[in-house]
């Protein structure tokens, strides 16, 4: 059973690039948050999708967006890079009603690490 | 004030030791509760939930104390496997909704 899958591991962008990261929940998730993880910091929630919609937002600028697909799976956009964008992208997914798993626990993927120039 | 505030370390203990984290929380409408565990430049793990009054897993043992809005890990018998660091996460809703609520992080080593 595949856990959450998440491209590209590494990218390097420059400064006011635009990037985009990907996810692929768990089989049988059907909820999909992203977290940021700047270095010796915590993930910060920048926010969660179900249901192809954004049902919560962490305090995280419009620069950065993002969509879930009918398979569930995710997107994260980030526009205009700043240099405080480097950190390391985290993807997570929870079951649903029924969905494998811990109930009310969020299952992380390997990470993006994203490095502003 | 951070709402999930840790004491970052490091623990430096030798193997077989016992340690204890400590993590306190702001928000005392909080729900629900978890440690996980990150090694380094990997994703965070589950280690274990915490519900009501703590549970125990093998050598770990989480406690909750609602009234003083803290958590506690305490790690019996350390083995040098345990070298990590781990965080201590709270979420404010009762289901799988909603976002994680992480600490900074507690990193621990454990010497031969």
């Amino acid at each position: 059973d595949a856990g959450v899958t998440q491209s590209p591991t590494h990218l390097i962008k420059t400064r006011g690039q635009q990037v985009t990261l990907r996810c692929s929940p768990k089989s049988g998730h059907d909820t999909v948050s992203w977290y940021q993880q700047a270095l010796g910091q915590g993930p910060q929630f920048i926010f969660q999708y179900y249901e192809e919609e954004e049902r919560q937002r962490g305090n995280f600028p419009d620069r950065f967006s993002g969509h879930q697909f009918p398979n569930y799976s995710s997107e994260l956009n980030v526009n205009a890079l700043l240099l405080g964008d480097s950190a390391l992208y985290l993807c997570a997914s929870s079951p649903g009603l029924g969905g494998p798993g811990v109930r009310d626990t969020q299952y992380f993927g390997p990470g993006t690490r994203l490095t502003v120039l | 004030r951070k709402e999930v505030e840790q004491d970052p370390g490091p623990f430096n203990v030798p193997e077989g030791a016992t340690v204890a984290f400590n993590c306190t929380y702001s928000n005392s409408a909080s729900q629900s509760f978890f440690w996980y565990r990150q090694d380094c430049r990997k994703e965070p793990k589950l280690l274990m939930s915490v519900y009501s009054s703590g549970n125990e897993d093998g050598r770990f043992t989480a406690q909750l104390n609602r009234a003083s809005q803290y958590i506690s890990l305490l790690i019996r018998d350390s083995k040098l496997s345990d070298s990590a660091t781990y965080l201590c996460v709270v979420n404010p809703r009762s289901s799988n909704t909603g976002k994680l609520i992480f600490g900074q992080g507690t990193t621990l080593q454990v010497k031969p």
